[in-house]
């Protein structure tokens, strides 16, 4: 069974930095692409961030490019999201995704909610 | 970037059709996705590639996509299947994740 696991949430002031891990089991975790998605309260979805099976290419969200960090670790299962620079507009519930073709996302975590705000 | 239009909301009958829209510019050009997502819940895959279901998602769940519409159709709508619809695509922009705006399906 894929399971994805987010954690790292939290309140932080404006900013500030956070790290969220997501950790996953179930599935062969260096083989897909992985995504970041987060959702503000009340409102739609929006992807943050992916990043290749390997590591070597990773792509943001204009809005969060030169603030936010993808990574992942293939030998302990885990995605990575570094975030500085908080701003109260990243509040939202930030989710793991697998994406297996880069362009969809096929399983999600529960979520981690981050909160900016002093 | 590229935006993906979709109605706030809709209302169907338990047992009737729910048909869920999502305008985009020339959308019958990309590949649309589209995810479910109940109150306090993770989105679920429920289409993907315009048509194809994951496994495990009923066969009353089907899409179709042509010219600058992409269509959610859901047959023989059940209370259970209230919830907000996200459509998804991938655009060779700046930001290459689009997500619709998400509609509220309410089951009457």
């Amino acid at each position: 069974e894929v399971q994805l696991v987010e954690s790292g949430g939290g309140l932080v002031q404006p900013g500030g930095s956070l790290r969220l891990s997501c950790a996953a089991s179930g599935f062969t975790f260096s083989s897909y692409w992985m995504s970041w998605v987060r959702q503000a309260p009340g409102k739609g979805l929006e992807w943050v961030a992916n990043i290749k099976q390997d590591g070597s290419e990773k792509y943001y969200v204009d809005s969060v490019k030169g603030r936010f960090t993808i990574s992942r670790d293939n030998a302990k299962n885990s995605l990575y999201l570094q975030m500085n620079s908080l701003r109260a507009e990243d509040t939202a519930v930030y989710y793991c995704a697998r994406a297996p073709a880069w362009t969809y996302f096929d399983y999600w975590g529960q979520g981690t909610l981050v909160t900016v705000s002093s | 970037s590229y935006v993906l239009t979709q109605p706030p909301s809709v209302s169907v009958a338990p047992g009737q059709t729910a048909r869920i829209t999502c305008g985009g510019n020339n959308i019958g050009s990309k590949s649309v996705h589209w995810y479910q997502q109940k109150p306090g819940q993770a989105p679920v895959l429920v289409v993907y590639d315009d048509s194809d279901r994951p496994s495990g998602i009923p066969e009353r769940f089907s899409g179709s996509n042509s010219g600058n519409t992409a269509t959610l159709t859901i047959s023989r709508v059940e209370a259970g299947d209230e919830a907000d619809y996200y459509c998804q695509v991938w655009d060779s922009s700046s930001d290459p994740v689009v997500f619709g705006g998400g509609t509220k399906l309410t089951v009457l």
